[in-house]
Parts: C-alpha cells; structure tokens; sequence
C-alpha cells in the first residue's frame, strides 16, 4: 500500500524557517515526480511546488519562488519543503502528493497524497 | 498561468439527488482536468482524471465530463460519505492550478 506521512510542521515566526519531510512508502520511490500543495484556513487547495523523480525538474508557485526550496533524497525514500523566509500568509496544511510518472508531464494527476502537517506563521 | 473557476461555490442536497458540478478554464486545457475529493481533516483524493477517466476504487456513481474550457462532475446519486468538498485542476501547464471548490453539504 502507497502511504504517504508529512512530518516538521509547527508554530514559526514571520521571518523563520522551517523543513518539511514527506516519507513515502509502498512504492519505488526514485521512480517518480512529486508534489506539495496547500490549504491555508478556510481556503481551497494552492499548488507549491514539483519535482521529477530524479530532480532535474523543479518548480515552483510565484508565490513561493525564492523562499522555498523543494528536494527528494531517493535513497531515504523522502521529499523534501525547506521553508525560508516564511509570511502569516504561509500558514497553512502542508500535503505531499505522488505522480504518476517521472516526470512532470502534461495530463499526471497525483494520488495519493499524505494527511499533512500544519505550518502556522505567527508571531 | 491557467486560471480555473468552478460553480456552483457550494451547494445542498439530499441523499439519492443527482448532482452536477462545473468547472472552467481561462483557456483551453484539451482534456487535461483532473478532479479530487477532500473532506476535512482527510487527504485529498482523486475522483476523475483526464476529464472523464474514473480513478481505480472510485465509486462508478462518479463521472467527468467536458473539454477545451467547459468540464462538469456528475454524482449521479449522492450517497452519505459524498459530502465534501470538490475540486477541479487542470494538469496542462505549470503552475498546476485548482479551482476554488464547490462545499457539497446537507
């Protein structure tokens, strides 16, 4: 069975930073593409961040770009979310989702995803 | 970037009503419209994709239809465990973006 668990969520302060850990299960890890989005209270789902099975593709949410940093380190089986520079507005669940290839490729869809970690930016 | 609406934003029904949600995109995304189910405090979880193609283990009272801009989610008779909130996102382009969802509630 897939399974998914988030971890490294918490209460930061507005500036802080903050690494969230996505361990996967289930499947052959290295093999690939995954995923982060979030839900900020009482809002919908925001796309954060992708990366390919072997991160040679990475990308980000403008409103993100060059405050986080997503990662994988395959041969732990974990995906990476290093949070830096973090805003009130960040504060939000946290979900890793995997692909359904190696690739970021157009028509993937992600599942499954994990239960998520809360992140709460807050002074 | 890709922007999705949905309506309605939310919506009452009953057990055993059929319900139909739409979903648009600022431009057309072919087929490439997945759908997920979310209930707080759960995982999301995939419903639909590729517009029309039912998920392994969905239920078949679930279908998509729709391309280009226009899509639309039937649950053909809403059961108990349906309520939630539904979401569509197109998987054309990056940034991947997610309509604003439509709350299916009692």
């Amino acid at each position: 069975e897939v399974q998914l668990l988030e971890s490294g969520g918490g209460l930061v302060q507005p500036g802080g930073s903050l690494r969230l850990s996505c361990a996967a299960s289930g499947f052959t890890f290295n093999t690939f593409a995954m995923t982060w989005v979030r839900q900020a209270p009482g809002k919908g789902l925001e796309w954060v961040s992708g990366i390919s099975s072997g991160a040679g593709s990475i990308y980000y949410a403008d409103s993100v770009k060059g405050r986080f940093t997503i990662s994988r380190e395959n041969s732990k089986n974990t995906l990476y979310l290093q949070m830096d520079s973090l805003r009130v507005e960040d504060t939000a669940v946290y979900y890793c989702a995997k692909g359904d290839s190696s690739t970021y490729r157009r028509g993937d869809r992600f599942d499954p995803w994990g239960q998520g970690t809360l992140v709460t930016v807050s002074s | 970037d890709f922007q999705m609406t949905q309506s309605p934003s939310s919506l009452s029904a009953s057990v055993g009503d059929r319900v139909t949600i739409t979903c648009r995109a600022s431009q057309s995304i072919s087929t490439f419209l997945n759908w997920y189910q979310h209930k707080p405090g759960k995982a999301p979880n995939l419903l639909i994709y590729a517009a029309s193609s039912l998920q392994s283990g969905v239920p078949s009272r679930f279908s998509g239809s729709g391309s280009g801009t226009d899509f639309t989610l039937t649950i053909s008779s809403l059961q108990p465990e349906d309520f939630a909130t539904y979401y569509c996102q197109q998987s054309y382009s990056t940034p991947r973006t997610f309509g604003p969802g439509t709350r299916v509630d009692i």
